[in-house]
C-alpha cells in the first residue's frame, strides 16, 4: 500500500479565497482523522470519522471549517473563506486496528 | 477521559548518551499507547506501540518503551543517542484500545549535541 496520501503538498492563496485539501486513506482502515499542527498550538485534532462517519468535529475551529467522506477512500478538508491564521500544516491518518498512519501533510499559507 | 502528559517540551542531550523522554497517561480502558517520531517537514511515522502484550516495547532505531501500569508511564528511551535522532517525539493513546481517537501529547523536541 502507497500508505495515507494527501494532496496537494503545498498550497499558497490568498485570504478570503476557498481552500480543498484532499486525503485517501490506506485501504480497509476504517478511521480518518483530519489534524492541524502550528508552533503555537502544536497538533490538534480537528475532525474524525469511523465508516465514513463523523464522529467528533468538536476541533473544527469554526463554521469556516468542513469535511466530508463520500467514500472510504476519500476525504477533502475545505476552508472558505480561508484567513491568514489557517496557515498551517494539515495532517490526514487513517487507522484499523492499532496505530494510526499519517500522511505526509499539506502545508497551507494563506497571504 | 484518556489525556497523556509528556514532561519537558525540549530535551537536549550528548551524542552517544541516554536519551530519555517521559510519557504519562490516563485510560479509564486498557490502554493502547504509542510513541511517533516527527522529523522536520515529513508526518508523524510510528516507532512503537503497546497493546496489551509484553510491557517492554521494542521499536525502530534503537528505541523502546516500558509499559508501566502502576506509574501509568510508557517512558521511551534509547541508550546511545546518535544525531540522527534529533526530531520531535510524540507520545498518544486511544481513547477506545482498538477503537477509536489517539489521544496525542504536545510532544518533546530532541536536540543531540556532539
Amino acid at each position: 500500500d502507497a500508505g495515507v496520501i494527501q494532496s496537494p503538498r503545498h498550497e499558497v492563496t490568498e485570504m478570503g479565497q476557498e481552500v480543498t485539501l484532499r486525503c485517501k486513506p490506506i485501504s480497509g482502515h476504517d478511521y480518518l482523522f483530519w489534524y492541524r499542527q502550528t508552533m503555537m498550538r502544536g497538533l490538534e485534532l480537528l475532525i474524525y470519522f469511523n465508516n465514513n462517519v463523523p464522529i467528533d468535529d468538536s476541533g473544527m475551529p469554526e463554521d469556516r471549517f468542513s469535511a466530508k467522506m463520500p467514500n472510504a477512500s476519500f476525504s477533502t478538508l475545505k476552508i472558505q473563506p480561508s484567513e491568514p491564521r489557517d496557515s498551517a500544516v494539515y495532517f490526514c491518518a487513517s487507522r484499523n486496528r492499532a496505530e494510526a498512519f499519517f500522511g505526509q501533510g499539506t502545508r497551507l499559507t494563506v497571504v | 477521559a484518556q489525556s497523556v502528559t509528556q514532561l519537558g517540551s525540549h530535551v537536549s542531550v550528548s551524542e552517544g548518551a541516554l536519551v530519555l523522554l517521559r510519557c504519562n497517561y490516563s485510560s479509564s480502558v486498557p490502554p493502547y499507547l504509542f510513541w511517533y517520531v516527527q522529523y522536520p517537514n515529513q508526518g508523524l511515522q510510528l516507532l512503537l506501540k503497546y497493546t496489551s502484550a509484553a510491557t517492554l516495547v521494542k521499536g525502530i532505531n534503537g528505541f523502546e518503551a516500558e509499559f508501566k501500569k502502576s506509574e501509568t508511564s510508557f517512558h521511551l528511551t534509547k541508550p546511545s543517542a546518535h544525531m540522527s535522532d534529533a526530531a520531535e517525539y510524540f507520545c498518544a493513546v486511544s481513547d477506545g484500545g482498538s477503537q477509536g481517537n489517539l489521544i496525542f501529547g504536545k510532544g518533546t523536541k530532541l536536540s543531540v549535541k556532539p
